[in-house]
């Protein structure tokens, strides 16, 4: 079946620190991977996606790299701010349109320091 | 973006007692809803897909007569969590589809706190 597997967090950093959350994956097929991003006391919001091998989703200065071979998805930015501070999860379908399903990762929760 | 709200969104009960998480979008018809469940520190699961009018379709493992799923209008769509017991305490989330379909116009509820003592 499908798995998605991220870092434990909390990762906490200082503003305009370099960011990288790990993210890996198992799927049958060919999957579409995404970042989901969810602010204290919000819904989680699409971040960004890719939908094949070597694609970089890119979105507010984040982006990961589809890396087939590696089967990984490393979210990465390269000076955060305190306004990033929020869980991140990663994600990946094996479908799309209206039949897909999300399956995600645990979620890493990103603390920004001034 | 659209809005999905969910109330309550932090609930303590007995255990034994039934609980109802109430999930609306508000500024859409959501054909599709989903509901999600976290542990602690595990992921985000996929209970159930919920479409307007129909039965819930219930993903494997999960107990369709302990989490009552009722989608009966556009924008609501409820989970009962019946004869709750502590195993229960969980994160729920639900998300809200339109009828164009993909996942770009998937939106996430807050998410539901319960805790059963």
């Amino acid at each position: 079946g499908n798995s998605v597997t991220q870092m434990e967090g909390p990762v906490t950093l200082s503003e305009e620190a370099f960011l990288t959350i790990n993210c890996t994956y198992t799927a049958t097929g060919y999957p579409s991977l995404f970042w989901y991003v969810q602010y204290p006391g919000e819904g989680l919001q699409l971040l960004l996606k890719a939908t094949k091998a070597d694609d970089k989703g890119s979105n507010k200065g984040f982006e990961a790299t589809y890396r087939k071979e590696t089967t990984s998805f490393h979210l990465e930015k390269g000076s955060v701010q305190v306004s990033d501070s929020a869980v991140y999860f990663c994600a990946l379908t094996t479908n799309t349109g209206t039949a897909s399903k999300l399956t995600f990762g645990t979620g890493t929760r990103l603390q920004v320091t001034l | 973006g659209a809005v999905v709200s969910q109330h309550p969104s932090r609930v303590i009960c007995k255990s034994g007692t039934s609980v109802k998480i109430e999930c609306r979008s508000l500024d859409f018809q959501a054909t599709t809803m989903f509901w999600y469940r976290q542990f602690p520190k595990q992921s985000l699961m996929l209970m159930a897909t919920s479409n307007e009018g129909s039965k819930a379709t219930y993903e494997q493992g999960v107990e369709k007569d302990k989490f009552l799923i009722n989608h009966a209008s556009l924008t609501l769509s409820t989970l009962t969590v019946t004869s709750a017991h502590p195993e229960d305490s969980s994160f729920y989330i639900c998300s809200a589809r339109g009828a164009s379909g993909g996942l770009e116009t998937q939106y996430f509820g807050p998410g539901t706190r319960l805790l059963v003592l």
